[in-house]
C-alpha cells in the first residue's frame, strides 16, 4: 500500500514565479491537509481539505496561496508570486476519515527553495 | 487557540539508556495526543498517540504518558539504539486533523 505520495521532492522558483505542490493521498483516504516547515522548527497546519471542499483555511495566508483536491486527481497547494519567505518544506498529510480514529499519515513532503 | 511547548530541544543519550521528552500544550479541548519521528530528508513519522481518556499506552520500547489535569504528556523510549537518533515531534489537537505540534527534539543516541 503506497504512501502519500508528494511531488517535485525538490522545487526552485524565482521570486515572482509560481509554485505547484502535488500530493496523492493513501488509498481510501479521502482527507488531506497540508503543513509547513521552516528549518528548525515544528509543522505549522495550512489548510484541510476533503474531495472538493476546503474545510479549514485558518493556517493559510489570504493572498497568494490556496489549494484544491479535484473529484479526480491529485491535491494540489497553489503559490503564487513566490517571495523568499515562501521558501520551506511542505508536507502533505492523508486520512480515511475525521476523530482521534483517524491519524495523520505525512508524505516526504516538497522542499521549495525561492531564489 | 492551542500552544504546544516541548523540551528539550536537543537530547543525547547513550546506547542502551532511557530517553524522555516532554510537552506541555494549553487547550483543555486537545482530546488527541500522537508522537512523530522525522529523519532526515523525510516526512514526519506516526510512532504513537494517546487520546484523553487513557493516561498511559506502551509499544514495546515506546510509552506515552498523559497528565490531563497539568496538560503535559511525554515519551519515553527505552533501551535507545543507534536507529532511533532522529527529530521527534509531539503535537496536540481537539479532533485529530488540525494538529498543533511542539518545535521538536533533536535526538542522538552515542554508540
Amino acid at each position: 500500500n503506497a504512501g502519500v505520495m508528494q511531488n517535485p521532492r525538490h522545487l526552485v522558483r524565482r521570486r515572482g514565479q509560481e509554485a505547484r505542490l502535488r500530493c496523492s493521498p493513501m488509498k481510501g483516504h479521502s482527507h488531506v491537509y497540508w503543513y509547513r516547515q521552516l528549518p528548525e522548527e515544528g509543522l505549522k497546519f495550512m489548510v484541510y481539505l476533503q474531495k472538493e471542499n476546503i474545510i479549514d483555511e485558518s493556517g493559510m495566508p489570504k493572498e497568494r496561496f490556496s489549494a484544491e483536491f479535484p473529484k479526480e486527481g491529485p491535491s494540489i497547494l497553489r503559490i503564487q508570486q513566490v517571495v523568499r519567505g515562501d521558501s520551506a518544506a511542505y508536507f502533505c498529510a492523508s486520512s480515511p476519515g475525521q476523530g482521534v480514529n483517524s491519524p495523520l499519515h505525512f508524505g516526504n513532503g516538497t522542499r521549495l527553495t525561492v531564489t | 487557540g492551542e500552544n504546544v511547548e516541548q523540551h528539550p530541544s536537543t537530547l543525547s543519550v547513550q546506547e542502551g539508556d532511557s530517553a524522555v521528552i516532554k510537552c506541555t500544550y494549553s487547550d483543555s479541548a486537545s482530546n488527541y495526543f500522537p508522537w512523530y519521528k522525522q529523519e532526515l530528508g523525510k516526512g514526519p513519522q506516526l510512532i504513537i498517540d494517546i487520546r484523553s481518556n487513557v493516561g498511559e499506552k506502551k509499544d514495546q520500547r515506546i510509552a506515552v504518558t498523559l497528565n490531563k489535569t497539568a496538560k503535559h504528556f511525554s515519551l519515553h523510549i527505552t533501551e535507545t539504539q543507534p536507529e532511533d537518533s532522529a527529530v521527534y515531534f509531539c503535537a496536540a489537537s481537539p479532533g485529530a486533523q488540525k494538529l498543533v505540534f511542539g518545535q521538536g527534539t533533536r535526538l542522538t543516541i552515542n554508540p
